[in-house]
């Protein structure tokens, strides 16, 4: 059964600061997303990851997955306030199904 | 504009009703989901469609119901039988089979409250 892990599961960090958080996944796949979620709204897709050694970056937000160790990294640099928001990702669990980590939720203070 | 709708986005239920909630997109996906999310936790997943007539169940199936009579449409039914339905419920599309690059793409959710 594939399980997905996040840490840390709350995050409290000061403007301007860098801080990675980590989703480990238990089983092969073949595909790993990131989302962004604001309190109280839907999902947003930020990053797809399809291979091992891919990375991807939005402002001030960078993705990659490490296959092999079956772990994706979501890294922020110099976080704002704009950035606090609970991020989760998810890992393909056969055909199209997702299985969702459960999130970091991620507060940026001045 | 293409998306996903959800309605209603607040509904509330009394004890031994069944509710309905309704999800549409104009996507073309063929591919449609259910979610339930708790307070502070991840998504699981309720039933899944990959085409017209068709479902599976999810990881917490257990007192729901669904159909998909129209590519664009995949209502939630929450039954009676569901003893503890208040939650956040969101509904995704996607293409299927998954391309490079697609993801799953999500409505504003519907959040369900038990009087």
């Amino acid at each position: 059964e594939l399980k997905v892990e996040q840490n840390p599961l709350f995050l409290s960090m000061q403007e301007g600061k860098n801080y990675t958080i980590y989703c480990n996944y238990s089983t092969t796949s073949d595909r790993l997303y990131w989302y962004r979620q604001d309190p109280g709204k839907s999902l947003e897709s930020l990053f797809v990851l399809l291979s091992n050694g891919a990375v991807k970056q939005e402002g001030r937000l960078m993705a990659s997955l490490d296959t092999k160790a079956r772990l994706s990294t979501l890294h922020i640099t110099a976080a704002v306030h704009d950035l606090s928001a609970t991020y989760f990702c998810a890992v393909g669990g056969g055909t199209d199904k997702l299985i969702f980590g459960t999130g970091t939720r991620l507060q940026v203070f001045p | 504009d293409g998306g996903i709708t959800q309605s209603p986005k607040y509904l509330f239920r009394k004890e031994g009703q069944n509710v309905t909630l309704s999800c549409e997109q104009n996507l073309n996906h063929d591919a449609m989901y259910w979610y339930r999310q708790d307070p502070g936790q991840g998504l699981r997943l309720i039933y899944y469609s990959q085409i017209v007539n068709d479902f599976q169940k999810g990881d917490i199936a257990e007192g729901y119901s669904v159909s998909r009579e129209k590519k664009e449409s995949f209502p939630l039914t929450v039954t009676s039988a569901q003893k503890n339905p208040t939650a956040f419920y969101l509904c995704a599309s996607s293409a299927f089979p998954p391309r490079n690059r697609d993801t799953q793409y999500f409505g504003p959710g519907t959040r369900l409250t038990v009087l």
